[in-house]
């Protein structure tokens, strides 16, 4: 499969602890996001990176929330203190230009 | 910031019949897509438009980019079971630079639900 892929596809974790999530994009993709989705609504948008450059953040990525692309490769998302209102689905997606995105399966979130 | 209106919010059709849905902004886009999403999997690309008054068919799903730039449509003729999911627009912004054009952020619609009764 040469889609974007994403690890875990499901986390369940206790409030206050880190959790880390990562994604492959396509190959040679050298455009990557994150977003983050709740029940009920459409993807919002978190950061993008190009190569390793993160070059955008949302104001919905907080201090606790940090993304990494160390090679231009692969990214992680990592969580720190989480909360319950960080329970959702969090979504990658590549791109070679940035004008098509293409998502993974994303990984759902569940803060007890 | 910019926000996307899509509607309807839910569709309840029968087999063959055929659905339209459409987003309006209240802001310009340089780029319009439409993805279609299953539960819990993630957004899978169905048309991307790029020019105001683009009208791009993809199979039996056809979307036209708006003049205006603040609106997009999505049809869907002789509707089949396994079009049910959920709908949703995306538009995009782009800046043009010394590198050419930049792309940026997906901002999307609140989606459509639709469901097709055999």
């Amino acid at each position: 499969d040469t889609g974007v892929s994403q690890n875990p596809r499901h986390k369940i974790t206790k409030r206050g602890q880190n959790v880390t999530f990562r994604c492959d994009p396509i190959s040679e993709h050298n455009r990557l996001y994150w977003y983050r989705q709740t029940l009920g609504q459409g993807p919002e948008f978190l950061t993008y990176f190009q190569n390793e450059a993160q070059l955008e953040k949302s104001r919905l990525l907080s201090d606790r929330f940090s993304a990494e692309r160390p090679k231009g490769s692969f990214s992680t998302l990592e969580i720190q203190r989480t909360e319950q209102g960080d329970s959702a689905m969090y979504l990658c997606a590549s791109s070679p230009t940035g004008s098509t995105q293409y998502f993974g399966p994303g990984t759902r979130l569940t803060v007890l | 910031g910019q926000q996307l209106n899509q509607s309807p919010q839910s569709m309840f059709i029968q087999e063959g019949e055929d659905v339209s849905m459409n987003c309006t902004s209240s802001s310009i886009f340089n780029t319009w897509l439409w993805y279609k999403q299953d539960p819990g999997e993630g957004p899978v690309l169905l048309i991307a438009l790029y020019k105001a008054g683009e009208l791009t068919s993809n199979g039996r799903l056809t979307a036209q980019f708006g003049i205006t730039r603040k609106d997009s449509f999505l049809n869907i003729s002789a509707s089949i079971p396994s079009d049910v999911g959920i709908y949703f627009c995306a538009g995009q912004t782009t800046r043009e630079n010394a590198g050419g054009t930049s792309y940026g952020k997906l901002t999307f619609g609140q989606g459509t639900i639709l469901t097709v009764h055999p």
